[in-house]
């Protein structure tokens, strides 16, 4: 059983432009989310995260959309540059921001073309 | 620090054979976690250690599947008999304070199993 869902395996943006990238999830307990980023032969890095007492996380061209009563959380960058090129996993946790087990959606293939 | 390690970063084995995995997390981090990336199901929990002790095994498969922490500073992940299924990306990952933004992941082993 899939908790935490990406629906769109890949994502194409020219650069300069908005890069939206999507996830669902089912389970009502989860109260924090995390957004990773995955270069080829490299392992995931923390991007931003957001807990559920917001709607919004900014980081600089990084910002997190919480919806809790759809259940689904985006990630906007913009601009959007072709150093973003990469696979971006959302994740989702139990437990605030102490240790929770954490459930990987499947990836987005993010692709930016200058 | 050279971040999480992990060997061999590459492993093709054939059916039935024994494939062991090794990882060497970051100096003082005391949590470690194994993760197994598919396109399918994306990256997966498959255990965690915290003080060298295995906390929640319930991500891993099967009996097939088995991991052990000896020591602070290595963990390795064995499957025996190993089957094509198993081809994957395996990520050691280690933190400290088990917040989930410092989890850093090491590069991963490819996993082919023919």
């Amino acid at each position: 059983d899939q908790q935490v869902k990406q629906n769109s395996p890949s994502l194409s943006v020219q650069e300069g432009r908005i890069s939206i990238l999507n996830c669902d999830y089912t389970n009502s307990m989860f109260d924090y989310f995390l957004w990773y980023k995955k270069y080829p032969a490299e392992g995931p890095t923390f991007l931003i995260s957001i807990s559920s007492i917001k709607d919004k996380n900014e980081d600089g061209r990084f910002t997190v959309f919480l919806n809790k009563s759809a259940k689904h959380l985006s990630l906007h960058i913009v601009p959007s540059q072709p150093g973003d090129s990469a696979v971006y996993f959302c994740a989702a946790s139990v437990g605030g921001t102490s240790y929770g087990k954490l459930t990987f959606g499947q990836g987005t293939i993010l692709t930016v073309h200058p | 620090d050279a971040g999480v390690i992990q060997s061999p970063r590459h492993e093709v084995t054939e059916m039935g054979q024994e494939v062991t995995l090794r990882c060497k997390p970051i100096s003082g981090h005391d949590y470690l976690f194994w993760y197994r990336q598919t396109m399918m199901r994306g990256l997966e929990l498959l255990i965690y250690f915290n003080n060298n002790v295995p906390i929640d095994d319930s991500g891993m498969p099967e009996d097939r599947f088995s991991a052990k922490m000896p020591n602070a500073s290595f963990s390795t992940l064995k499957i025996q008999p190993s089957e094509p299924r198993d081809s994957a990306v395996y990520f050691c990952a280690s933190s400290t304070m088990g917040i989930q933004e410092t989890q850093y992941f090491g590069p991963g082993t490819r996993l082919l199993v023919l």
